[in-house]
């Protein structure tokens, strides 16, 4: 079955540096990596995803590649802000209804002031 | 979005006792719903997935008579956890698809934190 790795497991940076987190995957049939970002003792909301047709997807301070062949997808945010600091999840999934999602293990992330 | 609820948010309950925990969608026809478990800083961990009209699909390792799950509507999940042990202390995440969605997206419920005494 798919097995999602994620990393780093903690990352803290600075207030308006930027922050990566990179995924691999290992089920090349996997075509749609959502990211999650979950704050404490909350549900985790979707924050950007991106399909297997899509090298890059960006949405304001957020970013996600994609590269197929080597299996991983990576989410950038820049210009942090304190508000983002949670924990984001990455997942990776075969097609839209009624196939599982593998979730990352997680990056915490800080942004110090 | 999509909106997913669930019930309680948060429950204690003595060792030996049953808890269950429910799933709405509350816009939507859910035909499958997904549990998940996230022990404290850990990831999200499929338990299951429930089927309107049919028997839950358990993940390997997970105990299907510890964990009822019944879906007998198109719009309500319920997770019973029975004979609750301190080691199930968790928090108890539903999730379900829009079918009217086509962006694969997963919707989550609040989720339910459950403290076994």
């Amino acid at each position: 079955g798919e097995n999602v790795e994620q990393h780093p497991s903690t990352l803290s940076v600075q207030e308006g540096d930027s922050a990566v987190i990179k995924c691999t995957y290992s089920d090349s049939a996997s075509n749609y990596f959502p990211w999650y970002k979950q704050e404490l003792g909350k549900r985790p909301q979707l924050i950007i995803d991106i399909r297997s047709n899509v090298g890059e997807k960006k949405d304001q301070r957020i970013a996600v590649t994609l590269n197929k062949t080597a299996k991983h997808f990576s989410l950038h945010i820049t210009e942090t802000q304190p508000e983002d600091s949670a924990v984001y999840f990455c997942a990776a999934s075969m097609g839209n209804y009624g196939q599982n999602f593998v979730f990352g293990p997680g990056t915490r992330l800080s942004v110090l002031p | 979005g999509a909106v997913v609820s669930q019930h309680p948010s948060w429950v204690i309950c003595k060792s030996g006792t049953s808890v269950k925990i429910e799933c709405r969608s509350l816009d939507f026809q859910a035909t499958t719903m997904f549990w998940y478990r996230q022990f404290p800083k850990q990831s999200l961990m499929l338990m299951a997935t429930s089927n309107e009209g049919s028997k839950a699909t358990y993940e390997q390792g997970v105990e299907k008579d510890k964990f009822l799950i019944n879906h007998a509507s198109l719009t309500l999940s319920t997770l019973t956890v029975t004979s609750a042990h301190p080691e199930d202390s968790s928090f108890y995440i539903c999730s379900a698809r829009s079918p009217g969605d086509n962006t694969g997206e997963l919707f989550f419920g609040e989720g339910s934190r459950l403290t076994v005494l």
